[in-house]
């Protein structure tokens, strides 16, 4: 039971590429969340999908889109990535019904040069 | 709309000393309220929770908190540091349970724990 998986564990980009970071998750809860970490900044909320097929804008989407595949799998794809855009990025999950509590997987450190 | 603010980004303590994290939101429907804990380099995980039931809540590694309607805080405790609590902690506001409701997070509180 490997709970909330994130790939890659680190990113180096140059500015302009494009990647997708990867969110999988064994724990069959409906939502998932990506979140990025700035220091200082707390987490902020980029994109969440309250359910397969669904997903909405949260407080910093833009330079990012989302994909729900299944229910397991949640993608984030930068196109054309920005040195503002260096930052520890989460994903998360949560099951409908708990008050939103909500699981984090261990992280992707991207770094845009 | 939601908010959390966390008083002090930085806090330092002795080891054996009290810690004392504060947090203050403001939620326009009773809240649920949440400490999560993460230690350098990994992914945040769960401390507390509050969920309208007991006012002062017990959580994981000997740390609790107290929810104060009329503070609106809901500061977390723990009566001796160890050095093994040095971590950043976020507290969280929720407006409800359901698919499609968010956590807000506050900005951190980084505790540094001092032989």
């Amino acid at each position: 039971n490997a709970g909330v998986t994130q790939t890659p564990k680190f990113q180096v980009l140059k500015t302009g590429q494009s990647m997708t970071l990867q969110c999988a998750q064994d724990m069959n809860h409906n939502s998932m969340y990506w979140y990025r970490q700035d220091p200082g900044m707390g987490l902020r909320l980029i994109y969440y999908s309250a359910s397969e097929g669904t997903t909405d804008k949260g407080e910093v989407p833009n330079g990012y889109n989302v994909s729900r595949l299944n229910k397991r799998e949640f993608s984030l794809r930068l196109e054309s990535a920005a040195p503002s855009q260096t930052s520890v990025y989460f994903c998360a999950t949560s099951p409908w019904g708990t008050y939103n509590e909500q699981f984090f997987g261990p992280g992707t450190r991207l770094t845009v040069l | 709309a939601q908010s959390v603010t966390q008083l002090g980004s930085h806090v330092s303590v002795s080891e054996g000393a009290l810690v004392l994290l504060r947090c203050n939101y403001s939620s326009s429907v009773p809240p649920y309220l949440f400490w999560y804990v993460q230690y350098p380099n990994q992914g945040l995980q769960l401390l507390l929770k509050y969920t309208s039931a007991a006012t002062l809540v017990k959580g994981i590694n000997g740390f609790e908190a107290e929810f104060k309607k009329s503070e609106t805080s809901f500061h977390l405790t723990k009566p001796s540091a160890h050095m093994s609590d040095a971590a950043e902690y976020f507290c969280a506001v929720s407006d409800g349970g359901g698919s499609n409701y968010k956590l807000t997070f506050g900005k951190g509180t980084l505790l540094t724990v001092n032989p």
